[in-house]
């Protein structure tokens, strides 16, 4: 089975502060995602890397950054945390899109809370 | 702009059958997929189609018709488990750095 799985399920930091949300899995897929998800909004997509050290911005990059260094670890930093990134961050990963097959397995998810 | 639109809510009776629908408009489509969320926990992989038709698989059964930017999933014998969130996702080229769009999702709730 696909495991991904996410450092923390629920994390409280404070304005300003830098944060680190840590995601690995374990089946050797080539592409990893950050989503967040709030409420009435879905999930909206914030980075993505189809390779090592490869990034893509998704459709609300501002105030984020990311890092894979290692093919199984994709880490999504906020850089000066604020009250409006209080939110569920989703991590995913996926084999190489082709035509047969696109799954996306996702982890747990964190709970960040900024105060 | 890309977008997708699906229903907020909908309500079902247990061992019915209901539709739910997803129209899309994006720059460029390369397959719709679906996903289920239960409260709490992590969306799970429902179905994908990249071609015109119905793709089924158990209960559940996904259907696109790109002529009309518009797929929806059927799920029938509806049981209490089925209680979930549902969001259709619209993959936007065929290269991997292509992107994914989530719709906002459905609620589905049953009804005993």
């Amino acid at each position: 089975d696909v495991k991904v799985t996410q450092s923390s399920r629920y994390l409280v930091k404070r304005t300003g502060e830098k944060v680190f949300l840590e995601c690995v899995q374990d089946m050797d897929h080539e592409n990893m995602f950050w989503y967040r998800q709030d409420p009435g909004l879905g999930l909206r997509l914030i980075y993505f890397s189809y390779d090592v050290k490869m990034k893509e911005k998704g459709d609300i990059p501002e105030g984020y950054s990311v890092s894979r260094e290692k093919k199984e670890r994709f880490s999504l930093i906020l850089e000066s945390a604020s009250t409006n990134q209080t939110s569920m961050y989703l991590c995913a990963s996926s084999l190489e899109a082709g035509w047969e097959l696109y799954e996306q397995y996702f982890g747990p998810g964190t709970r960040l809370t900024v105060t | 702009g890309q977008s997708l639109e699906q229903p907020s809510e909908v309500t079902a009776v247990e061992g019915a059958i209901v539709q739910i629908n997803c129209t899309y408009q994006t720059s460029g489509f390369y397959g719709l997929s679906w996903y289920q969320q239960h409260d709490g926990g992590a969306p799970t992989f429902l179905s994908y189609n990249a071609l015109d038709g119905l793709e089924e698989t158990g209960r559940f059964s996904s259907f696109l018709s790109r002529s009309d930017s518009y797929g929806y999933l059927l799920l029938q014998e509806l049981q209490m488990k089925d209680s979930a969130s549902y969001f259709c996702a619209v993959r936007g080229g065929y290269s991997s750095a292509s992107k994914i769009i989530f719709g906002s999702g459905t609620r589905l709730s049953i009804r005993p």
